[in-house]
């Protein structure tokens, strides 16, 4: 089983700062298992990221992913007051289907 | 717009059952592979079960296996999670999830399942 750790596990930024985060993976995983996901309080992850870098539909361009191996970040360029949330990621296996990490949470310096 | 809207969460004794729902709609339910993901304070989020489209292909965690049925009618536009021998650990948020290529990418909302003697 793939063990996915995120770090930070809090990261305290202002809004218009660069936010990155980590995702390092327990073995190499292909970058085309790999993504991410924003969740508010009270709502679903919502998908950012798939593929380690593709963004998905009606994301901003803002946010970044890259990486590969065992070692994939999550960029937030700058960022706006309704970014701060947590981040989860999460790879594609085979048992189980899906890991996801620890979560960062993204807090409001 | 794609919606899912889980339902059937509520509190219940250890070794009790619950069946959850998801009501699918804004897309071809019958075209797509579903999952069920649940989210507790002590364990994150967690991948229970997949259900392939035509609901010939099935998996689940080991956690949950022999427990937990996933099902689906693709006519309701419906996925369900059938739940038996429920636990105190079973208790969280449970999602139910679209799967696109290798990431679930369309969550519903959740139902709150809570475990409690």
């Amino acid at each position: 089983e793939i063990v996915l750790t995120q770090s930070p596990g809090t990261l305290s930024l202002s809004p218009g700062e660069r936010a990155t985060l980590s995702c390092r993976a327990s073995q190499s995983v292909s970058s085309f298992y790999l993504a991410w996901y924003q969740q508010k309080p009270g709502q679903a992850p919502r998908l950012l990221i798939y593929g380690a870098s593709t963004r998905a539909t009606g994301i901003p361009d803002r946010f970044s992913g890259s990486g590969s191996g065992t070692d994939f970040t999550l960029t937030i360029s700058r960022l706006e007051p309704e970014d701060f949330a947590v981040y989860y990621c999460q790879v594609y296996g085979s048992s189980p289907m899906y890991t996801f990490g620890q979560g960062t949470k993204l807090e409001i310096k | 717009e794609v919606q899912l809207v889980e339902s059937g969460g509520g509190l219940l004794q250890p070794g009790g059952s619950l069946r959850l729902s998801c009501a699918a709609s804004g897309f071809t339910f019958s075209t797509y592979s579903m999952n069920w993901v649940r989210q507790s304070p002590g364990k994150g989020l967690e991948w229970l079960s997949y259900i392939s489209s035509s609901g010939t292909t099935i998996y689940y965690a080991d956690s949950v296996k022999g427990r937990f049925t996933i099902s689906r009618d693709n006519a309701k536009n419906s996925l369900y999670l059938q739940m038996n021998s429920l636990r105190v650990e079973d208790s969280a948020v449970y999602y139910c999830a679209r799967a696109a290529l290798v990431s679930p990418d369309y969550w519903g909302q959740g139902t709150l399942v809570t475990v409690s003697s």
